[in-house]
């Protein structure tokens, strides 16, 4: 079956750097996306890698391995508006997103 | 603003009513989409369009019907609600199968 685990909660401190997780199998492999949802609200794109490696966008990185089927998102100096849900989802070969059920990141002072 | 526009933006129903939640985009996206998000799950899809015209049930198709007359609109119906359709339900779009999603701001739905 597919599936997309990631860890249900994480802390950490304002200023930091926290890593967070995702390990994925799907039914083929189109590509791995982050999406940021702050409570209450829409989730928001936040990067799609297909190729191994990192991409870095500003405080936020995004690193894929395919034939570990891992992936992990990279937030730097974290700030109070960082605390949010973190999804990601991974593209079968239909093209059909995978969702996992996200990761809470709560930022503390 | 371009963008996806949801309504309601809440409702509250009773068991057995009718419902339709609207969704409308100006971005003229082929694809569009509806999740419902419920606590400790994923976002699962209910019915996707590729374009318009066409439609296709996605994971949780049952009790929902969805139509795609034009490239903006994608209204989703529930014929007849139940409580386990309390959820909050999203609307999103992209321009192509690869695209990243863009998500209207969510409709929540208490079927009581």
């Amino acid at each position: 079956g597919q599936n997309i685990d990631q860890p249900t909660e994480m802390t950490a401190t304002e200023g930091a750097i926290v890593q967070i997780n995702c390990t994925y199998q799907t039914s083929g492999f189109n590509g791995l996306f982050w999406y940021q949802q702050h409570a209450g609200e829409a989730p928001t794109f936040l990067s799609y890698n297909v190729l191994d490696g990192l991409e870095e966008k500003g405080r936020f990185s995004s690193f894929l391995s395919r034939s570990k089927g891992y992936s992990y998102l990279l937030l730097k100096e974290l700030q109070m508006k960082d605390s949010a849900s973190y999804l990601c989802a991974g593209l079968d070969s239909n093209y059909q997103l995978i969702w996992g059920a996200g990761t809470k990141l709560i930022i503390k002072p | 603003i371009a963008g996806i526009t949801q309504a309601p933006t809440s409702q509250i129903l009773a068991a057995g009513r009718r419902m339709t939640l609207r969704c409308t985009q100006d971005m003229r996206h082929n694809a569009m989409y509806w999740y419902r998000q419920d606590l400790g799950l994923g976002l699962r899809l209910i019915h996707y369009s590729n374009t318009a015209g066409t439609t296709g049930k996605g994971e949780v198709p049952d009790g929902y019907s969805v139509s795609r007359a034009n490239t903006d609109d994608f209204p989703l119906t529930l014929a007849s609600a139940v409580p386990s359709q309390t959820s909050v339900y999203f609307c999103a779009s992209s321009d192509n199968s690869e695209g990243p999603l863009h998500f209207g701001n969510g409709t929540r739905l208490t079927v009581t």
